[in-house]
């Protein structure tokens, strides 16, 4: 079956601007997470999903930082007024519930702020 | 002191020898962890599930030691195709979510 998509794959935009990016997950995957890796770092959490509500914001940097998720599957990060320092690899992942589940990866977003 | 805890290496080893990570954990409820593998410019992917005491899959073997909280990964008679980043995984003490340690470089060379 399909996994996890991501979009876009690569993402330039200028310091000041808004950037929305997607995930797809698995179908019937209930729980979703963002994270973020910075050039040669680990995996950064950012927030995850169980069906559309987030118990975890905690990893957002700042609140620049906003997530979404509609009807159990679709979700959308969104950094608004971006600055060089978010510049990184967004990876989403989806898991059939919380907890000791394998995660499935998406092959991230890079997104590049000039 | 981070949930999870990896040494970041690289570990530069030859083709045939045997390597060992471990990484320490936080949570001393956790009950099951994980080994990812990441290839560069990759995503993570799931390499060994640790539930018990440990796990072995071929020429890799996972340990857990709840006393000391560390989990282990050995690889045997290192490939080239084994050069990757791998990542410890962990459950977070305050929520359901996986906490990933920063990762260890492994370098196979001929």
């Amino acid at each position: 079956g399909a996994g996890v998509s991501q979009s876009p794959s690569n993402k330039v935009t200028e310091k000041g601007k808004d950037v929305e990016l997607r995930c797809d997950p698995i179908s019937g995957h209930t729980a979703l997470y963002w994270y973020r890796q910075s050039l040669g770092q680990g995996l950064e959490f950012l927030i995850y999903f169980q069906g559309n509500s987030a118990p975890d914001k905690s990893g957002l940097p700042s609140d620049r930082f906003s997530a979404e998720r509609t009807g159990g599957s679709v979700s959308t990060l969104t950094i608004q007024r971006t600055q060089q320092e978010d510049s990184a690899v967004y990876l989403c992942a989806s898991t059939p519930g919380t907890g000791a589940y394998e995660q499935y990866f998406g092959p991230g977003t890079r997104l590049t702020v000039t | 002191r981070k949930e999870v805890e990896q040494d970041p290496g690289p570990f530069n080893v030859p083709e045939g020898a045997t390597v060992a990570f471990n990484c320490t954990y936080s949570n001393s409820a956790s009950q099951s962890f994980f080994w990812y593998r990441q290839d560069c410019r990759k995503e993570p992917k799931l390499l060994m599930s640790v539930y018990s005491s440990g796990n072995e899959d071929g020429r890799f073997t996972a340990q857990l030691n709840r006393a000391s909280q560390y989990i282990s990964l050995l690889i045997r008679d290192s490939k080239l195709s084994d050069s990757a980043t791998y990542l410890c995984v962990a459950p977070s003490s305050n929520t359901g979510k996986l906490i990933f340690g920063q990762g260890t470089t492994l370098q196979v060379k001929p």
